[in-house]
């Protein structure tokens, strides 16, 4: 009964070559977001789509992009990673910004 | 400059005695918070939360305190049970501005 769903878990990317993190989701929630959390730290919010109105955050790199082509799934496009952008990449949905979040596993990002 | 602060990384308490996370924040904009549990290998899920017209919020062996003076909302949990060995993190929004800010966790080991 997964409702957030991430993919893959791990993944594994080369310096500078790009890489989609994908996410999808059962619940007909307007808002997705992607969050970034480092070792022992806070997620990090990237940006949110409130349907298809995209929301970025003013301090997220231009390195990241997202995409949302319908309600039920989400992408995260790292156009050319670096090192330090080695983490775990979060997915989450809510009915709207004022309710609370629902997660997704997680997508553990390795850059080498 | 961190917004959510919770200053303890790390909480141990034995089994059926209390658990009291605690969480400060800076911006007097906040006007709602959250409390989200996480396991190993699994996302963020949903705990409890408390609104700024409110100073006490309970469900169950959860009890979520605010005081607005001084900046600080703490979570009790009674009685503590191994199940609840998770991080805990602390979440807090300003309405008007939609998303939340989360302070860096605490890892919560209750002892059997």
């Amino acid at each position: 009964d997964a409702m957030v769903i991430q993919n893959p878990r791990y993944q594994v990317t080369q310096f500078g070559k790009p890489v989609t993190l994908s996410c999808s989701q059962t619940l007909n929630h307007n808002v997705m977001y992607w969050y970034q959390q480092k070792s022992s730290q806070a997620p990090k919010l990237l940006f949110h789509y409130y349907d298809k109105d995209f929301n970025n955050e003013a301090d997220t790199p231009d390195n990241f992009q997202s995409r949302r082509p319908n309600t039920s799934f989400c992408f995260l496009d790292i156009r050319s990673p670096g090192l330090g952008d080695a983490a775990m990449y979060l997915c989450a949905t809510s009915r709207d910004t004022l309710n609370e979040q629902y997660f997704g596993p997680g997508t553990r990002l390795t850059v080498t | 400059d961190q917004q959510v602060k919770q200053n303890s990384p790390s909480l141990s308490v034995q089994e059926g005695r209390i658990s009291i996370l605690n969480c400060d924040y800076t911006n007097s904009m906040f006007d709602y918070f959250l409390w989200y549990k996480k396991y190993p290998a699994e996302g963020p899920t949903f705990l409890i939360s408390i609104s700024s017209i409110k100073d006490k919020n309970e469900d169950g062996r959860f009890t979520v305190f605010l005081n607005k003076s001084a900046k600080h909302l703490s979570l009790h949990i009674v009685p503590s049970q191994p199940g609840d060995s998770a991080v805990y993190f602390c979440a807090a929004r300003n309405t008007n501005a939609g998303k939340s800010t989360f302070g860096d966790g605490t890892t919560l080991t209750v002892k059997p």
